[in-house]
């Protein structure tokens, strides 16, 4: 049972490239969040999902993408990328009537 | 809106102290509230969290916190720290009448357990 798990652990982009983050759970939770943290800002809500084949913004969508075509996989796309969105990026996902959410290891990205 | 306040960015305690980290939020509804560990490099894990009932409530690692709800508050203790309590702690709420229950994160106190 790994949890929730993070693909890349680490990547380094040039501004304007692309790139596609991948979370993976094998829990069966209907819930999933993708996460942007920053010095100072604690953890700000980029994307979420309630189900399979649904998204819905949160609180930092600019400039990103999500899908959510298999229960258990939650992709975080970015199609241009931008100096800003350097950022560690943590998945999390939660199962139906229960309210913790467990958390990926991170994806430290960097563009420059 | 919900929001959260960690008024504490940083709190150096040593070894074997006592240690109170503060946070308040503020939510014109019931909420629930959690509290977050994050170690270095790692991500986030589930210390505790107040639902309902008794306002009291314990966590791993010998954590506890207490929901004060005219005070809007919901300091984490422990008695006696470690060092490895050295990590970031996150205070969380939550809207339980919001469908999915989206989590409101503050920004976090940095504990130092000097030795």
């Amino acid at each position: 049972n790994a949890g929730v798990t993070q693909t890349p652990k680490f990547r380094v982009l040039k501004t304007g490239q692309s790139m596609t983050l991948l979370c993976a759970q094998d829990m069966n939770h209907e819930y999933m969040y993708w996460y942007r943290q920053d010095p100072g800002m604690g953890l700000r809500l980029i994307h979420y999902s309630v189900g399979e084949g649904t998204t819905a913004k949160g609180e930092v969508p600019d400039g990103y993408n999500v899908s959510r075509l298999k229960k258990q996989n939650f992709l975080l796309g970015l199609e241009s990328a931008a100096p800003s969105q350097t950022s560690v990026y943590f998945c999390a996902s939660r199962g139906t009537g229960a309210h913790e959410q467990y958390f990926g290891p991170g994806t430290r990205l960097t563009v420059t | 809106a919900q929001s959260v306040t960690q008024l504490d960015s940083q709190v150096p305690v040593f070894e074997e102290a006592p240690v109170e980290l503060r946070c308040n939020y503020s939510s014109s509804v019931s909420v629930y509230l959690f509290w977050y560990v994050q170690y270095p490099n790692q991500g986030l894990q589930l210390l505790l969290k107040y639902l309902s009932g008794s306002t009291l409530v314990k966590g791993i690692n010998g954590f506890e916190a207490e929901f004060n709800k005219s005070q809007t508050s919901f300091h984490l203790r422990k008695p006696s720290v470690h060092i490895s309590d050295t990590a970031e702690y996150f205070c969380a709420v939550s809207d339980p009448n919001f469908g999915n229950e989206k989590l409101t994160f503050g920004t976090g106190t940095r504990l130092t357990i000097i030795p």
